[in-house]
């Protein structure tokens, strides 16, 4: 089975840190993501990774950079945590360009985070 | 751009009553993939079916039912005699050529005895 890991399952951060949270997983899969869900708006896209050292925008990217220094290991980077970012953070993974793939995306456990 | 539409927010059951998520798509790619995942409590992301945009067949799985209907951009999912492991979040998402999940807001079912 495809695991995605999340490092930590609850954060309590301060405003104005810098925060990590990383994900890895364990199956060689080119593609990574990181989304955060909001009660009432879903997940949303925050970046994503097709490749080492490859990085696109989501759809909301403002305060959040990434790392992809690996192939199995996305890291989502706030630079400087604010309390409109606490929220809960999922990472996945999949195997594309693979239209094929029968189960699309594999998600980790989420990280929790609360910025005070 | 792709954007999901589930319009009930919450729907509350009583167990073994049938009961149907909506869910509405739109996208401009003319190949995409459809997805519904469930959220339990614990909070991780479980895949439940894909479908792709070629395939209108309906498909059943065990009591789990999926009705695709290009026509009207619908990807419905019916659960048959609910029981109260099936209470949870769930999810539509599309994706086209981008390989991009775009989800809808979520669907909380809750199932009572």
């Amino acid at each position: 089975d495809v695991k995605v890991t999340q490092s930590s399952r609850y954060l309590v951060k301060r405003t104005g840190e810098k925060v990590f949270l990383e994900c890895v997983q364990d199956m060689d899969h080119e593609n990574m993501f990181w989304y955060r869900q909001d009660p009432g708006l879903g997940l949303r896209l925050i970046y994503f990774s097709y490749d080492v050292k490859m990085k696109e925008k989501g759809d909301i990217p403002e305060g959040y950079s990434v790392s992809r220094e690996k192939k199995e290991r996305f890291s989502l980077i706030l630079e400087s945590a604010s309390t409109n970012q606490t929220s809960m953070y999922l990472c996945a993974s999949s195997l594309e360009p693979n239209p094929d793939s029968l189960y699309g995306y594999t998600f980790g456990s989420g990280t929790r985070l609360t910025v005070v | 751009a792709q954007k999901v539409t589930q319009a009930q927010t919450e729907i509350s059951v009583v167990e073994k009553e049938d009961v149907t998520l909506d869910c509405v798509y739109e996208t401009r790619d003319t190949t995409y993939y459809l997805f519904w995942y469930k959220q339990p409590p614990s909070g991780e992301l479980v895949f439940l079916i894909r479908r792709n945009s070629f395939d209108e067949q309906n498909e059943i799985s065990g009591r789990y039912s999926w009705n695709f209907q290009k026509s009207t951009s619908s990807f419905n999912f019916t659960i048959t005699a609910s029981q109260v492991v099936d209470s949870a979040v769930y999810f539509c998402a599309v994706t086209g050529t981008a390989s991009k999940l775009t989800f809808g807001t979520g669907t909380r079912l809750q199932v009572m005895l």
